[in-house]
């Protein structure tokens, strides 16, 4: 079975940082791209960039940021245990969400993120 | 970078009804490019759409995709009880920025 675990809930406090993870299982983790999406209390969802956990090619960027959240965090993957993180250096209360990653399928063509971990809360708050 | 749009904000329908859900993208996409997830409380979202008109595995046919270019549209032909949640399209692929709609809930009228 295909699989996505993310880390437990975290509580934090403004200006310290953090690392969420979420483990696959039941597929090869480097053929696939992995995503993050951010989901702020009571809103929708928001893209926040991906990682190719695979080989990088020339040229290539084997990780993507939305225009909103690069330079914000920070998007990695570690193929020997097969885990996507998310990190932040200096959290702030606007960063207050449920986190979800979610793998992204192609399959020939794209078929979007067919996969999904069960989210991480964070609370960030003095 | 490419936004996108939903309409309505809210749909309220009964059981039984036919739900019509619109997506446009504020320049043209390719069809293989967007999807379609459904959100229900305390939930991760779920694919159920994916290249604009393809099932994914495991959704039941009363969920179908159509549409090209700047308009896609999500239809659930009979409302059942668990259909009630917010659906949201998303654009991916070949552009570097991905993005998500809004969101459109279908409620119970």
């Amino acid at each position: 079975e295909v699989q996505l675990v993310q880390s437990g809930a975290q509580v934090r406090k403004p200006g310290e940082s953090l690392m969420l993870s979420c483990k696959a299982s039941g597929y090869s983790f480097s053929s696939y791209w992995i995503g993050w999406v951010r989901q702020m209390p009571g809103k929708g969802l928001e893209w926040m960039g991906i990682v190719f956990p695979g080989d990088s090619y020339p040229g290539r960027s084997n990780t993507l940021y939305s225009p909103s959240f690069r330079g914000q965090v920070t998007i990695s993957a570690d193929r020997s245990i097969s885990t996507a993180y998310l990190q932040w250096s200096s959290l702030k209360a606007s960063h207050t969400a449920m986190y979800y990653c979610a793998r992204y399928f192609v399959a020939g063509d794209p078929q979007g993120f067919d996969v999904w971990g069960q989210g991480t809360m964070v609370t960030v708050s003095s | 970078e490419i936004v996108l749009t939903q309409s309505p904000g809210t749909l309220s329908l009964s059981p039984g009804e036919r739900a019509t859900l619109s997506c446009g993208a504020s320049q043209s996409i390719s069809s293989r490019d967007l999807g379609w997830y459904q959100q229900k409380p305390g939930q991760a979202p779920r694919l159920l759409i994916y290249g604009a008109s393809n099932r994914a595995t495991g959704i039941p046919d009363r969920f179908s995709g159509s549409g090209s270019g700047t308009d896609f549209t999500l239809t659930i032909s009979g409302l059942e009880p668990e259909d009630f949640a917010v659906y949201y399209c998303q654009h991916y692929g070949s552009s570097p920025v991905w993005t998500f709609g809004p969101g459109t809930k279908v409620e119970i009228k």
